[in-house]
């Protein structure tokens, strides 16, 4: 089955504990994107991915990290999490950038809470 | 910078009618595509219907249609005869040059039995 997986789905964490959230795809997707979804503000970009090693900012990367090592996985890591970090987080892959065929496919979501 | 507006925080709709859901965009781009995506209480996202800046026909899939009006920038979700289970946030987006999404704020769609 296609899919894009998240680990963990739900995170309860205190401010300043470094922590990672997987996200893999099976799709051989060259496209990967990480989003935050806060109430009222709709999903805004973190950083996305083009292909293997290459990564760039999106619209709200302070305070995470990426990585692209292979092609399956981007993994966002927050070094050092604060409260204002708390929001349901997306990972997201497709198959093209522009043009019919670039619908993203969204992992189930990590609800991450930062006390 | 694109923008994506959604002006109808919630709808309400009796089951087995029609509903459109309104978005506008602006962006400086000439090539882009537009999307709609559900997401349902349980949370996940679910891409329904894409719609490419040079497409001359609305897309359509299934029981969900785009009017697509190029002019007005405006690329509303049309979905007829609708039922229980389409009660979600709808998300609108764009995505151009730029390779950056952009989501509008999103509108909660209730159908009433």
């Amino acid at each position: 089955e296609a899919q894009v997986t998240q680990n963990p789905r739900y995170l309860i964490t205190v401010t300043g504990k470094k922590l990672t959230v997987t996200c893999s795809q099976n799709m051989n997707h060259e496209y990967m994107s990480w989003y935050r979804q806060d109430p009222g503000l709709g999903l805004r970009q973190i950083y996305y991915s083009m292909n293997v090693e290459v990564t760039d900012k999106g619209d709200v990367p302070e305070g995470y990290k990426v990585s692209r090592k292979e092609k399956r996985n981007f993994p966002l890591i927050l070094e050092s999490p604060s409260p204002n970090q708390t929001s349901l987080y997306f990972c997201a892959s497709s198959h093209k950038l522009s043009g019919r065929g670039d619908e993203q496919f969204f992992g189930p979501g990590t609800r991450l809470t930062v006390l | 910078a694109q923008k994506i507006t959604q002006t109808q925080p919630g709808m309400f709709v009796q089951e087995k009618e029609a509903v459109t859901l309104d978005c506008t965009y602006d962006t400086s781009d000439q090539s882009y595509g537009l999307f709609w995506y559900k997401q349902p209480s349980s949370g996940e996202m679910i891409f329904l219907i894409y719609q490419g800046s040079y497409d001359e026909q609305n897309a359509t899939e299934g029981r969900y249609s785009l009017n697509f009006q190029k002019a007005r920038k405006s690329a509303n979700l049309v979905i007829s005869a609708s039922q229980l289970g389409d009660s979600a946030m709808y998300f609108c987006a764009m995505r151009g040059g730029s390779y950056i999404p952009t989501f509008g704020r999103g509108t909660s769609l209730i159908v009433h039995p």
